[in-house]
Order: structure tokens, then sequence, then C-alpha cells
């Protein structure tokens, strides 16, 4: 969705490396998410936030710090770049529909390699 | 405490079949649920979602999913699979009241066969 961007699309990087991913958004909402995806484990949370002093943990963010720089970003940083940190990796963000429905949209997501 | 299972990390049907995708979920409050699709190299989109109004909720492409409360179960179903169905698709649980994280099930690869 053409609402969430995320940047760059492709890096290969090098073990030991630091590394940031970029997501940025268009449409003001509060609620932001980084996910990794990996085959055969579907999506695990690393990190959300609720708005820019709200950050928290997801289920796996040992070796990953976010950056919440404005509503409008929200920056996924790989301290030292590992070779298990190669994965897929998503933002997303969540947008209230009405009153107790909301949506999640995801960014077309960043292909990271560790070598 | 919120999880999902999906049974099976890949399904094959023939073009024209019924398609079934088993997803079963753990929640200890009412939940919210969502399926989405994964094409080859893209992001994720949703199908439909189930918010605690009708439980047998349409999205779009056809598809399909019944919130089953008592079987804790949201199983999506196309009655006939078409080739461009062909992808991953993962079903995900959210709490209800406000509590906005989202939790998603492994995925079961599609593959329709011509």
């Amino acid at each position: 969705d053409a609402d969430v961007t995320q940047t760059p699309r492709n890096r290969i990087t090098k073990t030991g490396k630091r590394i940031m991913l970029e997501c940025s958004q268009t449409k003001g909402h509060d609620r932001m998410y980084w996910y990794r995806q990996d085959p055969g484990l579907g999506l695990r949370l690393i990190y959300y936030s609720f708005d820019v002093k709200d950050i928290n943990k997801g289920e796996i963010s040992d070796g990953y710090s976010v950056s919440r720089q404005a509503q409008a970003k929200f920056s996924l940083s790989l301290e030292s770049a590992i070779p298990n940190q190669t994965a897929l990796y998503f933002c997303a963000l969540m947008a209230t529909v009405s009153q107790f429905t909301y949506e999640q949209y995801f960014g077309p997501g960043t292909r990271l390699t560790v070598t | 405490a919120q999880s999902v299972t999906q049974l099976g990390s890949h399904v094959s049907v023939s073009e024209g079949a019924l398609v079934l995708l088993r997803c079963n979920y753990s929640s200890s409050v009412p939940p919210y649920l969502f399926w989405y699709v994964q094409y080859p190299n893209q992001g994720l989109q949703l199908l439909l979602k189930y918010t605690s109004a009708a439980t047998l909720v349409k999205g779009i492409n056809g598809f399909e999913a019944e919130f089953k409360k008592s079987e804790t179960s949201f199983h999506l179903t196309k009655p006939s699979a078409h080739m461009s169905d062909a992808a991953e698709y993962f079903c995900a649980v959210s709490s209800s009241g406000g509590y906005q994280k989202v939790t998603f099930g492994t995925g079961t690869k599609l593959q329709v066969i011509p």
C-alpha cells in the first residue's frame, strides 16, 4: 500500500555492520509496527509504537532497536548485524476504521541479507 | 495471551475446486481475526476480518471465513479456485478492546493446479 513506504527495498550487508531500515507513512496514524518474516515462521513482531513517546518490545526484540523520530517515521536498527537476521522485514501501521474496528496496513517490505 | 495455528503449511487444489485453509485461534478475550494474502515478492494484503459482528465474513476475491466460537476456528474458504489465488495466506488474531497487537500464524502456501 502506497501509504507505507520502506527504504531500502533490498540490502546486503556484512556481519557486524550497523544498518537502519526506514519506514514512513503519509496518513498520520499513531500505531506503527516492525515485523520480520522467515519461511515457515510467519510474521513475528519486533517492536511497536503507539505514539512518539510510546515504544514497546515485541516477541523478538533482541539485537534490534527502534526510533520513532516523528509520528510519520519509525526506523529499525540492527546494531551489529548477524547472519540469522537475514529475513524480510515489514513495517505496518494500524488504522482505525471505526470506533471498534481497525485494520493493519503493510509496507512493501525490505529484504535484508547479512553475509 | 493470544495465538493462531494454521493447519497445513502447503495446500494444493485443482483449479475450480473448493479452497479450504484452516485456522484455529486462542485468545483470553474476545478476538478480532484476520486473513491476509501475500503474493510472491509482495507485502501482505488484508483479505477479510472478523470484529464481532456477523460470524460469516465475506472478503475480496470471492473468499469468505466463518467465525466459530465453539470450535475456536476461523477457516478461510472459496468455492472455486483460480490460478491467481496461488499465494501464501496468513491468519492473524488481535484482542479486542483497544489493545492492538496482532499475532500471525505461520502461513499456508496455496498451490492451484491447472
